[in-house]
């Protein structure tokens, strides 16, 4: 079963920490993703890889940054959190291809106080 | 600039009856139309896809109807049942950018 495990389910920050969410999958996807999802909002792509060490801006960006270091692995990084970022988070993986299948992972909600 | 417009925004249907969710594009590069499920607490999961030489999907009680040159598709839900309440997100994807964009999904709510 293909699967996509993001390591908080529920983070509570303060404003002014750097905070870290972590994904990992185990379908050796090229593609890994993080959105953001806010209700009326829908998902909002944050950034994505395409391959180790390899990313790109999506619609976004502003406040975080990610790390790729190994192909199963894609970390979201909040600098200095805000109560803005207050959301819920999502991380996907897929192959690359045009009809591709993007993994959810089950979201961490990170609530920034 | 929101590239895949979706409504509602929520559906309220009897058991038994028929969900319909539209969605509409304006980037005629898009090639590629999936629909993803997701229930609370849950990432969403792939439903149904389309390709835009296609103009109807089916899938047991799912249907997307496609319409190119409207540059519009919907998803069907036919004899909707409690357990298909959840939040429905169209999307689009572009060959070449590896990115889906999806609507702002459709909250379905089916009473028994």
């Amino acid at each position: 079963d293909v699967k996509v495990t993001q390591s908080s389910r529920y983070l509570v920050k303060r404003t002014g920490e750097k905070v870290f969410l972590e994904c990992v999958q185990d379908m050796d996807h090229e593609n890994m993703f993080w959105y953001r999802q806010d209700p009326g909002l829908g998902l909002r792509l944050i950034y994505f890889s395409y391959d180790v060490k390899m990313k790109e801006k999506g619609d976004i960006p502003e406040g975080y940054s990610v790390s790729r270091e190994k192909k199963e692995r894609f970390s979201l990084i909040l600098e200095s959190a805000s109560t803005n970022q207050t959301s819920m988070y999502l991380c996907a993986s897929s192959e690359p291809s045009w009809n591709t299948e993007a993994f959810f992972g089950q979201g961490t909600r990170l609530t920034v106080v | 600039q929101q590239q895949v417009k979706q409504s509602p925004q929520s559906l309220i249907v009897q058991k038994g009856g028929i969900s319909i969710i539209n969605c509409a594009y304006e980037n005629t590069a898009f090639d590629y139309f999936p629909w993803y499920q997701q229930f609370p607490g849950k990432g969403p999961a792939l439903l149904i896809a389309i390709r835009p030489d296609v103009s109807e999907k089916k899938e047991g009680r799912f249907t997307i109807s496609f319409n190119k040159s409207a540059k519009q598709f919907s998803l069907h839900i036919m004899d909707s049942q409690p357990g298909d309440s959840a939040t429905y997100f169209c999307a689009a994807f572009q060959g070449g950018s590896e990115k889906l964009v999806f609507g702002k999904g459709t909250k379905l709510t089916v009473n028994p």
